[in-house]
């Protein structure tokens, strides 16, 4: 059964920064690109990252380039996401994904919020 | 690319067949997806590539369209499926999706 379980949300200040964790168990974490998707309270989803199976490759919407950088370790089935320079707007629960050109499998996701 | 979803909402009674659309700013051919959100849960995925079903759906969920035009089709709504749907081209980057619908009961 594929698993994916998301850690290290929380609350943050603006401007400051946090790093996720995503455990991947049930699949052969390196055969598949991976990425992380967001949904703002009461909103729609938004993709956020992705990045390909060796890391090799990684890709980011514009509001978060420079600031978000995913990475992925394969030998502990692990994907990360480091959020720097955090702005209200990045107040979100954040999913963690496998990408089979559609995002097949979900994460229970993590709260992130931004405030001070 | 911009996905367009309407209607925003749609309210329905159970056992009443509907289609829901996702209109794509430029051609993705059918690199389009379609997910279920139900409250307080995670997506998951109904269709993929416009119209290739997923193992586990229930076979009332179908998709159609390529190009600029999609449908998802549920044949007689069940309670469950009161939820919202977004679809999702995978054509491009950025990956976008469109802003869903939310199906209500009536």
């Amino acid at each position: 059964e594929v698993q994916l379980v998301e850690s290290g949300g929380g609350l943050v200040q603006p401007g400051r920064s946090m790093k996720l964790s995503c455990a991947a168990s049930g699949f052969t974490f390196s055969s598949f690109p991976m990425a992380w998707v967001r949904q703002a309270p009461t909103k729609g989803l938004e993709w956020v990252a992705t990045i390909s199976t060796s890391g090799g490759s990684t890709y980011y919407r514009d509001s978060v380039k420079g600031r978000f950088t995913i990475s992925r370790d394969n030998a502990k089935s692990t994907l990360y996401l480091q959020m720097n320079s955090l702005r209200s707007e990045d107040t979100a629960t954040y999913y963690c994904t496998r990408l089979n050109y559609h995002f097949d499998y979900w994460g229970q996701g993590v709260m992130v919020t931004v405030s001070s | 690319i911009m996905l367009t979803q309407s209607p925003a909402t749609l309210s329905v009674t159970p056992g009443e067949s509907i289609s829901l659309s996702c209109r794509a700013s430029q051609s993705i051919s059918t690199n389009l997806h379609w997910y279920q959100q139900k409250p307080n849960e995670s997506p998951r995925v109904l269709i993929k590539y416009a119209s290739q079903s997923i193992s586990g759906i229930p076979s009332r969920f179908s998709g159609s369209g390529s190009g600029t035009d999609f449908t998802l089709n549920i044949n007689r709504v069940e309670p469950e499926d009161f939820s919202v749907y977004y679809c999702q081209q995978s054509n491009s980057w950025p990956l976008t999706f469109g802003s869903g619908t939310k199906l209500e009961i009536k």
